[in-house]
């Protein structure tokens, strides 16, 4: 079993639809973060988090440390959005990141 | 503008060659790393340093080699003995004080003839 749980693994969403995507961990942490890589490769970080939520535009990223559980969400999407979004979760120095599979959205006009 | 450089986007490799990707940083980052994306899979850690003239060994380090004779350069080094190097590469970096985030290049896609 991966460290780093994600699903779904695809998701497909009409613009203007709310998502959701899910990750789960089974390592203690002191971060998790949230990545976006969009179809050229380059990966951003949208999000590190340690507990409870962040906010940035239409993007919300909650975390759960009891449950070892994040969730990222989209608001109104758009095709834009388009993207495989990647969990990662580190220790304090975050030398030692374990990456989940990424879950790739699709947002069709 | 302050950001992470790999090169090529695409390189290709004959059976047997040694293959090196360069990465380059001009964030003043102490640390960077390599890692490898294949499909279905998370990004795996190859190699990482933090100071100049040191470097760790990752999940995945057999049949690579790195170097960090620069604060701004880490290359890595794909050898003949790395079975299978058909993959994605990405570099990293980010500063060692606190909680940093790592900064990504735009990848290199390496492809065995």
């Amino acid at each position: 079993k991966n460290e780093v749980e994600q699903s779904p693994q695809n998701l497909t969403a009409q613009e203007g639809e709310f998502i959701t995507i899910n990750c789960s961990y089974s390592v203690g942490i002191s971060a998790l973060h949230w990545l976006q890589q969009h179809p050229g490769g380059g990966i951003v970080s949208l999000f590190m988090l340690s507990s409870g939520k962040k906010k940035h535009g239409r993007l919300i990223a909650t975390i759960n440390i009891q449950e070892k559980h994040s969730s990222l969400h989209i608001t109104a999407s758009h095709p834009r959005d388009s993207a495989v979004y990647i969990c990662a979760v580190g220790s304090y120095n975050n030398n030692d990141m374990r990456f989940g599979a990424g879950t790739r959205l699709t947002v069709k006009p | 503008d302050g950001g992470i450089t790999q090169s090529p986007k695409y390189l290709f490799r004959k059976e047997g060659q040694n293959v090196t990707l360069s990465c380059e940083q001009n964030l003043n980052h102490d640390a960077m790393y390599w890692y490898r994306q294949d499909p279905g899979q998370g990004l795996r850690l190859i190699y990482y340093s933090q100071i100049v003239n040191d470097f760790q060994k990752g999940d995945i380090a057999e049949g690579y080699s790195v170097s960090r004779e620069k604060k701004e350069s880490f290359p890595l080094t794909v050898t003949s003995a790395q079975k299978n190097p058909t993959a994605f590469y990405l570099c990293a970096s980010r500063r060692i004080s606190g909680a940093e985030t790592q900064y990504f290049g735009p990848g290199t896609r390496l492809l065995v003839l």
